[in-house]
């Protein structure tokens, strides 16, 4: 496995742009994750994906943010209209949820500023 | 509802000494209870998990962590401290019932090492 992969790391942009991150999970795990993080503070619960299904959202995820897993296999998170509050690190993970391992494996994270 | 609560955003050893971080968890059902480590600029790791088995959980680099259900805590300790154990720890707990669902972190400890 080559562990769970985002782009891109870094991404600085104006407020009222419009972003795009990718993660890529490892290879056959079905649930994917994602996660954002402020400074100072512990990641926070976003959405997550069984597959191609969207089976949560937190109330975290306003209606400028969308995630979509078209083909079970990587995600997109884009954010709409940015704002100085959507700055943060934005982690995503998988996993397998196969032979009782349950276990969350979190990428590098992109990190968003918002100017 | 369930939560974690880090006591002590901020803990400074000794190089050598006693590491111990401090974690109560608060969870309507049985918990499975996780310990993360962030390095700069880097996403998360997993240094040990408790899912129900031993009470008492070994991890990667010399660290341990005790399920304690009648304290409701899940401290972190490791005997003796080493200049790369400087990081952020984040203790997270999940709802064992639905396994890998997501994952709710306390804020985090930043851990310094003094020479």
């Amino acid at each position: 496995d080559t562990g769970v992969s985002q782009d891109p790391r870094h991404k600085i942009t104006k407020r009222g742009q419009n972003v795009t991150f990718r993660c890529d999970p490892i290879s056959e795990h079905n649930r994917l994750y994602w996660y954002r993080q402020t400074l100072g503070q512990g990641p926070e619960f976003l959405t997550y994906f069984q597959n191609e299904a969207q089976l949560e959202k937190s109330r975290l995820l306003s209606d400028r943010f969308s995630a979509e897993r078209p083909k079970g296999s990587f995600s997109t998170l884009e954010i709409q209209r940015t704002e100085q509050g959507d700055s943060a690190m934005y982690l995503c993970a998988s996993s397998p949820r196969t032979g009782g391992n349950y276990e969350q494996y979190f990428g590098p994270g992109t990190r968003l500023t918002v100017t | 509802a369930q939560s974690v609560t880090q006591l002590g955003s901020h803990v400074s050893v000794s190089e050598g000494a006693l590491v111990l971080l401090r974690c109560n968890y608060s969870s309507s059902v049985p918990p499975y209870l996780f310990w993360y480590v962030q390095y700069p600029n880097q996403g998360l790791q997993l240094l040990l998990k408790y899912t129900s088995a031993a009470t008492l959980v070994k991890g990667i680099n010399g660290f341990e962590a005790e399920f304690k259900k009648s304290e409701t805590s899940f401290h972190l300790t490791k005997p003796s401290a080493h200049m790369s154990d400087a990081a952020e720890y984040f203790c997270a707990v999940s709802d064992q019932a639905n396994r890998d669902d997501k994952i709710i972190f306390g804020k985090g400890t930043r851990l310094h090492i003094l020479p």
